[in-house]
Formats: structure tokens, C-alpha cells, sequence
């Protein structure tokens, strides 16, 4: 693996449901965020990880969970889908996040659609 | 509420031409910025970053950055159709970084 990886790439989900959605970095990068990019809004930060064990909010954490267990992973649940988080949804990791210097890389991304 | 403007576009240039893209940012204190280019369908791309007033180049990209009038650009000279994408403007403070919505270069053979 070179970067970040994520899956699944693509999934439709019934309302209700829950879902994980999987990140995974092998570029021993502190800081993980994930994003979620919507038509005519642009890139939301939906929540962040400092470093393995730690968590925060973003913008627009509502119905969405994450955890950070080790540095190299970050998955994002959604516990009850609804139509509203039909999005795309981005991955993205940085050296470290306490620094301004800290240019973030991101996945390539899973479209999700939730019906 | 922090907020980065820029022209949602399309911008259209012919190929060989000089690309334009244009940002203004509302934090007077944010410290480093960064374009990203994003394909259709695709992940957003970090092209460049600059944290300093002036300018700063890598290959056929330039950055260049005015804090007193909070604004950052990004030049592109012979533009070419792989060019062509949605050009995303961030701004970061801290730990913070804010997208702009993206302005779209079509670049016309």
C-alpha cells in the first residue's frame, strides 16, 4: 500500500442501517480526518483523530461515530443511516495536525448513497 | 465563521494560455495555504502550498500569496487539457484547515 486506501468504494444502504466505512494509511501519518463532499457545499470536515486513541469534532459530526485504535486505521460509522448522508465521503491524513504546516492527503473516496 | 471565497467558474482558457484561479480568505490570522486539484469523480490532489507573502513556483504552477489583502492565487502557465478540473483553494490556522467550494478550469484544445 502506498497512501490511503478506503472501502468500500462505492454502496447503496437502506435508511436505518448501519454502516462502517474503512481508512486505512501506511504512511505512519498522526493526524487522520474525515470529510464529506457535497454538491454546492464543498469539503466538510465531519471528524478528526490527533493521534491513535484520540477523537474530535469537525463541522458536521451529527450521525456519524469514529474511533482510532492504532495510527494506521480510522473508520467512520454511521450507526442509522438517513438520506441526508448521501455524500461522498473522503479520508485524509497529515503528518501531525497541531502544526499550520500540516498538508493533508486524502483517499480516493466512497460514494455512498443512502435510500 | 471562517470562510474561503472563491469563483465557482468554469473558467475557460485554450490551451498554451495562462490559468488564473483566485481566493480570498476572511481569517486574518490563518498561517498556510494550499491548492488542491480534483478530477471529476476523483480524490482532491495537493498541487501546492505556501505559507509566506510572495510568490513561490514548482514547474508549470505558481502560488502567490498577499496576506494584507488576505488573498491567494494560482497560476498555471501552457495550460493544458489535463488541466482541466475542479481547482480547490484551503486556508489552515492552527490545526483547522477550510476548504473553498473550488473553482472549475476547462482548458479547450
Amino acid at each position: 500500500i502506498a497512501g490511503i486506501t478506503q472501502a468500500p468504494t462505492s454502496q447503496i444502504l437502506a435508511a436505518g442501517r448501519r454502516m462502517t466505512l474503512r481508512c486505512t494509511q501506511d504512511m505512519r501519518h498522526n493526524a487522520m480526518y474525515w470529510y464529506r463532499q457535497d454538491l454546492g457545499l464543498g469539503l466538510r470536515l465531519i471528524h478528526y483523530s490527533n493521534t491513535a486513541g484520540t477523537t474530535g469534532k469537525g463541522e458536521v459530526p451529527d450521525g456519524y461515530s469514529v474511533s482510532r485504535a492504532n495510527t494506521d486505521d480510522f473508520p467512520l460509522t454511521l450507526a442509522s443511516a438517513v438520506p441526508s448522508q448521501t455524500s461522498v465521503y473522503f479520508c485524509a491524513s497529515s503528518r501531525d495536525r497541531y502544526s499550520s504546516y500540516n498538508e493533508q492527503f486524502f483517499g480516493p473516496g466512497t460514494r455512498l448513497t443512502v435510500l | 465563521q471562517k470562510e474561503v471565497e472563491q469563483n465557482s467558474g468554469p473558467l475557460s482558457v485554450p490551451e498554451g494560455a495562462i490559468a488564473s484561479l483566485n481566493c480570498t480568505y476572511s481569517d486574518r490570522g490563518s498561517q498556510s495555504f494550499f491548492w488542491y486539484r480534483q478530477y471529476s469523480g476523483k480524490s482532491p490532489e495537493l498541487i501546492m502550498f505556501i505559507y509566506s507573502n510572495g510568490d513561490k513556483e514548482d514547474g508549470r504552477f505558481t502560488a502567490q500569496l498577499n496576506k494584507a489583502s488576505q488573498y491567494v492565487s494560482l497560476l498555471i502557465r501552457d495550460s493544458q487539457p489535463s488541466d482541466s478540473a475542479t481547482y480547490l483553494c484551503a486556508v489552515s490556522r492552527y490545526s483547522t484547515l477550510t476548504f473553498g467550494k473550488g473553482t472549475m478550469l476547462l482548458v479547450s484544445p
